[in-house]
Order: structure tokens, then C-alpha cells, then sequence
């Protein structure tokens, strides 16, 4: 079965980055779309960004543009993504998501949880 | 950006009939999709593409989308429907282009 795998909590100090994994299986990583979503705490989902695994192209918010790096690693069937410059308001559940076609997630990783706090 | 609303929250008995709307221009123009978050799991997907239904989601989880305004209908509401919703949609030229709706609290009183 389908199943999206992500690391662990991570607590980080500002302006330190983190990197958080998301590792697929039961489908090819190659044949869909990855998102990454987050959720800080009592507040609405909030889209980051994706990647085609299939070919590397990315998209990101431009929110968080300069900051987040979105990656895959076809060979270990996992995405990663990476944010810089963290501050407190970084603190949140981060999310990835398969996208089923026509921006549609249909499996979602467990969450991360990535407190930021000095 | 473009922007969707929904009520904070809905209350309703259970057997009753639940319905949570998603407000944004001319909604009816895009793709609705609709996910069910209970506290400290991920979302879940529950109604795509306006009405059609993953498979393993019940019958009694419907959708629809005209206008203004895409609803979130939960016929015959049971305890374990209690959760937030959340709405999404690709809106290509705004930015972010995958936008969620703020959720709505369903209890189940």
C-alpha cells in the first residue's frame, strides 16, 4: 500500500535551517508529484511547494522563496525539504503529500513537527 | 491571492445532515477538494474533483460547487465525523497556486 514516511521532530534555534525527509513506498516516487504543507499550530494548511520527482522541476511559494529547497532522491525513493533563516513563526507540523494529478493529495505523510525556539 | 472562506465552525446531531461551505469568486469555475483532519493526524482526502469520492470514503460524504460557493455535505453524522475541514483549490495565477480554505470545526453534539 501507498504509504508516505517522513523524519522525525526536529527542534531548531533561529537562523539555523532544517531538513526534513519524506520516503516513499508502495509507488514509484518518479510517477507523482510531492508536495510539502505545513501547519502551525491552530492555523489553516499552508501550501510551500512541490516537486516532479520525475524530472526535478520545482515550484515554490513565493512566500517562501530564497528560503526552501524542495529535493528527491529517486534511488532512496524519498523528498526532502529544506528551510533556511528559521524563526519562531517556522514552528509547525510540515507535511508532505502525494499529488494525485490535478493538484489533488491523496496520500500524506505523518508530519514533522519543527519547533523553533532559542 | 485568492482566497477562500469557510465557518469557523458546524454543530450537528448525529443521523443529521452537515453541511460546510467554502465561499470564493467564481468557485464554480475550479476544482474542489475537500480534506478531514482529526486532531494530531494528517488530512485526510474525502471528496475530490467537486463530488467524486476516493475509495474507501463513505457514501455519505458528498460535494458539490456553483457560483460563489462549494459545499461539503455529510449525510446520517456520526461521532467519528467529528473534525476540521478544510477546502482546496489550484487557482494557477495567484500566488501560492494551491490555496486552502481556513477549515471548519465539525462537532458532533
Amino acid at each position: 500500500q501507498v504509504q508516505l514516511v517522513q523524519s522525525g521532530a526536529e527542534v531548531k534555534k533561529p537562523g539555523a535551517s532544517v531538513k526534513v525527509s519524506c520516503k516513499a513506498s508502495g509507488y514509484s516516487l518518479t510517477s507523482y508529484g510531492i508536495h510539502w504543507v505545513r501547519q502551525a499550530p491552530g492555523q489553516r494548511l499552508e501550501w510551500m511547494g512541490w516537486i516532479n520527482a520525475g524530472n526535478g522541476n520545482t515550484k515554490y511559494s513565493q512566500k517562501f522563496q530564497g528560503r526552501v529547497t524542495i529535493t528527491s532522491d529517486t534511488s532512496a525513493s524519498t523528498a526532502n525539504m529544506e528551510l533556511s533563516s528559521l524563526r519562531s513563526e517556522d514552528t509547525a507540523v510540515y507535511y508532505c503529500a502525494r499529488d494525485q494529478g490535478e493538484l489533488v493529495f491523496d496520500y500524506w505523510g505523518q508530519g514533522t513537527l519543527v519547533t523553533v525556539s532559542s | 491571492s485568492y482566497v477562500l472562506t469557510q465557518p469557523p465552525s458546524v454543530s450537528v446531531a448525529p443521523g443529521q445532515t452537515a453541511r460546510i461551505t467554502c465561499g470564493g469568486n467564481n468557485i464554480g469555475s475550479k476544482s474542489v477538494h475537500w480534506y478531514q483532519q482529526k486532531p494530531g493526524l494528517a488530512p485526510v482526502l474525502v471528496v475530490y474533483d467537486d463530488s467524486d469520492r476516493p475509495s474507501g470514503i463513505p457514501e455519505r460524504f458528498s460535494g458539490s460547487n456553483s457560483g460563489n460557493t462549494a459545499t461539503l455535505t455529510i449525510s446520517r453524522v456520526e461521532a467519528g465525523d467529528e473534525a476540521d475541514y478544510y477546502c482546496q483549490v489550484w487557482h494557477s495565477s495567484s500566488d501560492p497556486p494551491v490555496v486552502f480554505g481556513g477549515g471548519t470545526k465539525l462537532t458532533v453534539l
